[in-house]
């Protein structure tokens, strides 16, 4: 069965650290894979967007990393401050669906920076 | 930064009634989405909207939802007999052409009672 699966349990990091947030997906084809950022009863926030040609995307802080091979996404924020803390949210678009654009959305992991 | 926006922020509605959840998407954005989270659960995807049409769908948009663009700036998603199942957060998200980000509204919470 098609599955896309963060690590559901909360990843608690010292500010100034590196936080490493991994997404791991089966029996898709993605086309790209994004990652947002949620705050509680908030909508997500885009964040950064891979292609599945691509091997790395950075912004500012934020790096990501693509590998196909292993069907697997990471996210890492450096230098992570407490305001980092949040949920993490990957979302994958299929290739060979049609443009509509359609996500699909791992559960999201939990960010904890401490000062 | 333009702001994809939602009305109302929370509604609460007896079972079987009618709602219409609102939503401004960002003006020059081409697509449309309703996306809901039941509260603890992922995302996830139910209807997209292009060009005056639905383009996709999932299996949760039964007959019981619609979606509507009534004029050139509002999008609307209406629940026709509601469920105590479907309580759950609404959020619109629009996009531009080509393969960036979504803009996402910051949601209508929607409690069946």
């Amino acid at each position: 069965s098609q599955k896309i699966e963060q690590n559901s349990e909360a990843l608690n990091i010292q500010e100034g650290k590196t936080a490493t947030l991994t997404c791991n997906y089966t029996n898709y084809s993605p086309a790209y894979l994004q990652w947002y950022r949620q705050d509680p009863g908030r909508g997500p926030v885009f964040l950064l967007l891979i292609r599945e040609n691509e091997k790395e995307k950075r912004k500012e802080r934020l790096k990501v990393t693509f590998d196909t091979t292993l069907k697997q996404s990471l996210f890492h924020i450096t230098a992570s401050q407490p305001a980092d803390s949040a949920t993490y949210l990957c979302a994958l678009k299929a290739s060979g669906s049609s443009n509509t654009g359609k996500l699909i959305f791992g559960q999201g992991t939990t960010l904890q920076v401490k000062p | 930064e333009p702001e994809v926006t939602q009305t109302p922020s929370h509604q609460v509605t007896q079972m079987g009634q009618e709602v219409i959840l609102r939503c401004v998407p960002i003006s020059n954005h081409l697509y449309f989405y309703w996306y809901r989270q039941i509260l603890g659960q992922k995302v996830e995807f139910l209807v997209s909207f292009y060009n005056n049409e639905i383009s996709e769908k999932s299996e949760i948009f039964d007959d019981q939802f619609s979606v509507e663009r009534p004029d050139g700036s509002n999008f609307t998603l209406k629940i026709r007999s509601t469920k105590l199942e479907d309580s759950a957060m609404y959020f619109c998200a629009s996009s531009g052409a080509g393969n960036y980000g979504y803009t996402f509204g910051s949601g209508t919470r929607l409690t069946v009672v």
